[in-house]
């Protein structure tokens, strides 16, 4: 069965530093992949896509990458602020539709 | 303007009893959805509609029925609540899949489900 894996440990990071959060998913073959952030008591909200033709996709201070040999994802916050700490979960999409496939979600805390 | 709204917010309610959860968009969007996260914080999709059409059933028990009055209503009802039913649910839309694959998904604030 699909599954999807990002790393259940919190990231705690300083401000300025970079934090790098990992998407690995098997038996799959995305043709999409969607960041989204998540703050305590809200709805998830879209950052980023990705498609399989591209390597690398950036927004801001945000940079994901895409590697379908790897079967994974990295997204990148560069110059990390207070502001950034949440919840992020990664989301590959097949080529027939919309039906999104959340991983479980990595906090960052981003200390000042 | 609220985008994507869902009400209630808060539910708490008794086993054995039936509630709803509306939701409603007002975006002109096509596609609407309903997620379940646990208190693992696991979000899994439950239905989607296309256009009032249902295109998305997961494996949810059938104690849980969606009705999608039009394109921007999704509404979630809910019989013979159960312990395992507590968790957020969550409301969300996008443009519709003819028009274009991989869109963003615009989701609302909650609802979250305590059945004591």
């Amino acid at each position: 069965s699909q599954k999807i894996e990002q790393n259940s440990e919190a990231l705690n990071i300083q401000e300025g530093k970079t934090a790098t959060l990992t998407c690995n998913y098997t038996n799959y073959s995305p043709a999409y992949l969607q960041w989204y952030r998540q703050d305590p008591g809200r709805g998830p909200v879209f950052l980023l896509l990705i498609r399989e033709n591209e390597k690398e996709k950036r927004k801001e201070r945000l940079k994901v990458t895409f590697d379908t040999t790897l079967k994974q994802s990295l997204f990148h916050i560069t110059a990390s602020q207070p502001a950034d700490s949440a919840t992020y979960l990664c989301a590959p999409l097949g080529a027939a539709g919309n039906k999104l496939t959340f991983g479980g979600g990595t906090r960052v805390l981003v200390k000042p | 303007d609220t985008a994507v709204s869902q009400t209630p917010k808060y539910l708490v309610t008794q086993m054995g009893n039936d509630k709803s959860i509306k939701c409603e968009q007002n975006l002109g969007h096509d596609t609407m959805y309903w997620y379940k996260q646990d208190s693992k914080k696991f979000l899994k999709i439950m239905f989607s509609y296309n256009n009032k059409e249902l295109i998305i059933n997961e494996t949810v028990p059938n104690r849980f029925s969606p009705k999608s009055p039009d394109k921007a209503h999704l509404n979630l009802h809910i019989n013979s609540l159960e312990l395992g039913d507590s968790a957020v649910y969550f409301c969300a839309s996008s443009q519709g899949t003819s028009r274009r694959v991989g869109n963003e998904q615009f989701f609302g604030p909650g609802t979250r489900l305590t059945v004591l």
